[in-house]
């Protein structure tokens, strides 16, 4: 069956750091990969799409990259800040009928 | 929450009791879904919509039924609720091919279930 891992279910950091989440993925061929940002008691929200063709994809202080052979993607966030903490999601898409969200990294960003 | 609204926002139910929670979007888009989540277990798809009266199961269907009467309202009904349907529930819209399209899924604030 398909499964998602996401890196150690928190991640600390000081701030002004790079964060590196990591995402692997097994029984999968995604033809793209999506990063969701999830705070306390709502919903996620949308961040970044990266297709299969795509080594990597930036937007403002994110970035991300998509590695087919490994089966992996790398979510950084640089310069961090204490208003990033938050538990970012991964989701491989494209090759099933549903989508499956990984359980989610916790990251904390210290002052 | 683009548009997207839950209701309740909190229920505390009994065992046996039937519940619905109501999903209500303004954006228009075709695709709807509900999402369970779960420490450990991340986000679930329940069921999902892709029309008006068009609906298909997800990875955790069983005892819950959708209803799409209209393209805003996506309506998740659990009939006879059990301590395991404890749960936050969230609906989420988006607007291309389904859920194995590209485009982005917008979610809503999420309802609060509590089955005694």
């Amino acid at each position: 069956s398909q499964k998602i891992e996401q890196n150690s279910e928190a991640l600390n950091i000081q701030e002004g750091k790079t964060a590196t989440l990591t995402c692997n993925y097994t029984n999968y061929s995604p033809a793209y990969l999506q990063w969701y940002r999830q705070d306390p008691g709502r919903g996620p929200v949308f961040l970044l799409l990266i297709r299969e063709n795509e080594k990597e994809k930036r937007k403002e202080r994110l970035k991300v990259t998509f590695d087919t052979t490994l089966k992996q993607s790398l979510f950084h966030i640089t310069a961090s800040q204490p208003a990033d903490s938050a538990t970012y999601l991964c989701v491989p898409t494209g090759s099933a009928r549903q989508l499956t969200f990984g359980s989610g990294t916790q990251l904390t960003v210290l002052p | 929450d683009a548009g997207i609204t839950q209701s309740p926002r909190h229920k505390v139910t009994e065992t046996g009791t039937p519940v619905t929670l109501r999903c209500h979007q303004t954006e228009n888009h075709r695709y709807m879904y509900w999402y369970r989540q779960d420490p450990g277990h991340g986000l679930r798809l329940i069921h999902y919509s892709y029309g008006v009266k068009d609906t298909d199961k997800g990875e955790v269907s069983d005892g819950y039924s959708v209803s799409r009467s209209k393209t805003e309202d996506f309506l998740l009904t659990l009939e006879s609720a059990t301590s395991s349907q404890t749960s936050v529930y969230f609906c989420a819209i988006s607007d291309q091919a389904g859920p194995t399209s590209t485009d982005t899924q917008y979610f809503g604030p999420g309802t609060r279930l509590t089955v005694l």
